[in-house]
């Protein structure tokens, strides 16, 4: 089975603070996404990356970035946290566009 | 805008029931369709995919209807641990990267 593996369950951070979320997929696959998911909003594309230094804004990029150095890992940067900023990340990975999601199992992070 | 509209519910339904959950999508150039599941505080995951020409597994039947733009989730004998929030989800056309999801449908299914 593939695994999509995040760092951090549960995170608390400072307002300010430069938070770095990771993740990291064991499948060699090409496609990986950053998403927020918040009550009644559902699922918001943050940022997504095609290939490995590639990069592409989703839905809601403002006040994050990513860096993706290798194939396995990509990571969601917030650049100055903030409480509106407060939610669960989720991770997905996929081989190629065709197929579904395998999600990781999320980070719920609040910013206080 | 390119959405996934489904109805939030919450469905609560009997066990052995049969429960059908509708969704529509506004992208007519969508190609690829799925079902998610998701527990509560969990993160979805892939319950099917969605053909055009319907797939079935076990209890649980998906129905594309590209005229209508038009997908559909039947579960049927439902279980206790059916008991969840179902996302419709669709990839939008050729080239496209990422997938839309649905704010899903609550399924509670009671004794």
């Amino acid at each position: 089975d593939v695994k999509v593996t995040q760092s951090s369950r549960y995170l608390v951070k400072r307002t300010g603070e430069k938070v770095f979320l990771e993740c990291v997929q064991d499948m060699d696959h090409e496609n990986m996404f950053w998403y927020r998911q918040d009550p009644g909003l559902g699922l918001r594309l943050i940022y997504f990356s095609y290939d490995v230094k590639m990069k592409e804004k989703g839905d809601i990029p403002e006040g994050y970035s990513v860096s993706r150095e290798k194939k396995e890992r990509f990571s969601l940067i917030l650049e100055s946290a903030s409480t509106n900023q407060t939610s669960m990340y989720l991770c997905a990975s996929r081989p190629g566009t065709g197929y579904g999601y395998t999600f990781g199992s999320g980070t719920r992070l609040t910013v206080v | 805008r390119k959405e996934v509209e489904q109805d939030p519910g919450p469905f609560n339904v009997p066990e052995g029931a049969t429960v059908a959950f509708n969704c529509t999508y506004s992208n007519s150039a969508s190609q690829s369709f799925f079902w998610y599941r998701q527990d509560c505080r969990k993160e979805p995951k892939l319950l099917m995919s969605v053909y055009s020409s319907g797939n079935e597994d076990g209890r649980f039947t998906a129905q594309l209807n590209r005229a209508s733009q038009y997908i559909s989730l039947l579960i049927r004998d439902s279980k206790l641990s059916d008991s969840a929030t179902y996302l419709c989800v669709a990839r939008g056309g050729a080239g496209s990267y990422q997938l839309t999801f649905g704010k899903g449908t609550k399924l509670s299914v009671i004794p």
